[in-house]
């Protein structure tokens, strides 16, 4: 069964340092994977996605993931953190068989000043 | 271009009272989800429409909640008795159709509506 993990409960970086937020997944055949950031009070906006190709992907705010195949992760990352990057983000994984979509527990994300 | 439209956006009902959740997606979108996210943990998903057939809905407690998606577009969610463990933000998502090209998979929420059981 498919399944997404999210090791960190909460990250925490100062302002201007580099921030790496973590996931690693399980999917039967080639994953399809995402990352999405949740503000205070509003839905989820999608950042970022692998689908094939290179392995480093860009996205939306300066964020980039790495997909590692041997390693089954999909690390979110950003060279130099924002306050206004607190957030929630969650990763992603889709069964290209089942159509579905799995969500990971969430990982906070506090940059302090 | 419009976003995923929810309604209401906060609603408190008592257990057993019923409850529906209404949800318009983002126009042309063929798949419509609905998750449930509980506090602390990542969205559930509980029902998926590809237009206005069901695509999944293995994980929708089908003894009290129903949903439809009536001519492929607004899609409703209905807790008919509710729960207090279905309080929870139900969220609603849309993609513009992942049968056609894997670029379309990423989804769109909506705000979510947060339903309070007392």
């Amino acid at each position: 069964a498919q399944s997404v993990a999210q090791p960190e409960d909460q990250v925490n970086v100062a302002e201007g340092n580099p921030l790496t937020v973590k996931c690693t997944y399980s999917v039967s055949g080639n994953p399809y994977l995402f990352w999405y950031v949740q503000y205070p009070n509003r839905g989820l906006q999608f950042l970022l996605k692998y689908i094939t190709g290179d392995n480093l992907v860009k996205g939306s705010y300066g964020f980039e993931a790495e997909f590692n195949k041997s390693q089954t992760s999909f690390h979110l990352k950003k060279p130099s953190a924002l306050v206004s990057d607190s957030a929630l983000y969650f990763c992603a994984v889709r069964d290209l068989m089942s159509f579905k979509t799995i969500f990971g527990a969430g990982t906070r994300l506090f940059v302090k000043a | 271009e419009a976003g995923v439209a929810q309604s209401p956006r906060y609603k408190i009902i008592e257990k057993r009272q019923s409850v529906a959740f209404w949800c318009n997606p983002i126009s042309g979108h063929a798949t419509l989800y609905w998750y449930q996210q509980i506090l602390g943990q990542g969205p559930k998903l509980l029902i998926q429409f590809q237009n206005n057939g069901v695509v999944d809905d293995s994980q929708l407690p089908k003894d009290r909640f129903s949903a439809e998606r009536l001519k492929g577009v607004d899609s409703t969610l209905k807790i008919q008795p509710a729960k207090l463990e279905d309080s929870a933000v139900y969220l609603c998502a849309s993609s513009l159709d992942p049968a056609l090209l894997a670029g379309n998979l990423e989804q769109y929420f909506g705000p979510g509506t947060r339903l309070t059981v007392t």
